[in-house]
């Protein structure tokens, strides 16, 4: 099992660019995650998905755009880069919510000039 | 609005020896759970250990335990017998008290092990 698998692992992009971080786990996890991850402090949740076809906003989704293509896929779009969203991105799923063991993925390093 | 605190921002201590990472938390929940993720410079994080908090007797997992206080609302993470390998950031978090999916995370720990 791969699980829980993340594309690409590091980009670049310049102000005003668009991009799609894809995520797939293969867990069959019902729930899905995207975090970021800026220096200093603990992971804030972007976007999830408790299921297929609910997509919910975290903490921080200005900026951001989710889809949840199917159980498998969770993807993260960035429709028009700033650099206040330069940070290492992190996917992530679950069985049982906030209460089980969240499995994550090697997390994107984005760059944003 | 909830929160979590690790007070100790690095943190380095001997090969083999034993080390605490503190951790509190505040929530007005009844029962819940906590978790300890460990994140090292491969930058995958991995869960650790979970405490239920209905539960009276600490978790364990090997060489990794927990000391933890509900009414002080205090779950320190204790690794004994520290290995290289136990280099990483360490995070405490919970889930918050309005969702059933969303974790409140603390800023992390950064433990080094030195040989």
């Amino acid at each position: 099992n791969a699980g829980v698998t993340q594309t690409p692992k590091f980009q670049v992009l310049k102000t005003g660019q668009s991009m799609t971080l894809q995520c797939a786990q293969d867990m069959n996890h019902n729930s899905m995650y995207w975090y970021r991850q800026d220096p200093g402090m603990g992971l804030r949740l972007i976007y999830y998905s408790a299921s297929e076809g609910t997509t919910d906003k975290g903490e921080v989704p200005n900026g951001y755009n989710v889809s949840r293509l199917n159980k498998r896929e969770f993807s993260l779009r960035l429709e028009s880069a700033a650099p206040s969203q330069t940070s290492v991105y992190f996917c992530a799923s679950s069985e049982a919510g906030a209460q089980g063991e969240q499995y994550f993925g090697p997390g994107t390093r984005l760059t944003v000039t | 609005a909830q929160t979590v605190t690790q007070s100790q921002p690095e943190m380095s201590v001997q090969e083999a020896e034993t080390v605490t990472l503190s951790c509190t938390y505040d929530t007005s929940e009844n029962n819940y759970y906590l978790f300890w993720y460990k994140q090292p410079p491969s930058r995958q994080m991995i869960l650790v250990i979970r405490q239920e908090a209905y539960k009276q007797q600490n978790a364990t997992e090997n060489r990794f335990s927990v000391n933890f206080q509900k009414a002080a609302k205090s779950f320190s993470l204790k690794i004994s017998d520290s290995q290289l390998g136990d280099t990483a950031m360490y995070f405490c978090a919970f889930p918050a008290s309005d969702s059933n999916y969303q974790l409140i995370w603390g800023a992390g720990t950064k433990l080094i092990i030195k040989p």
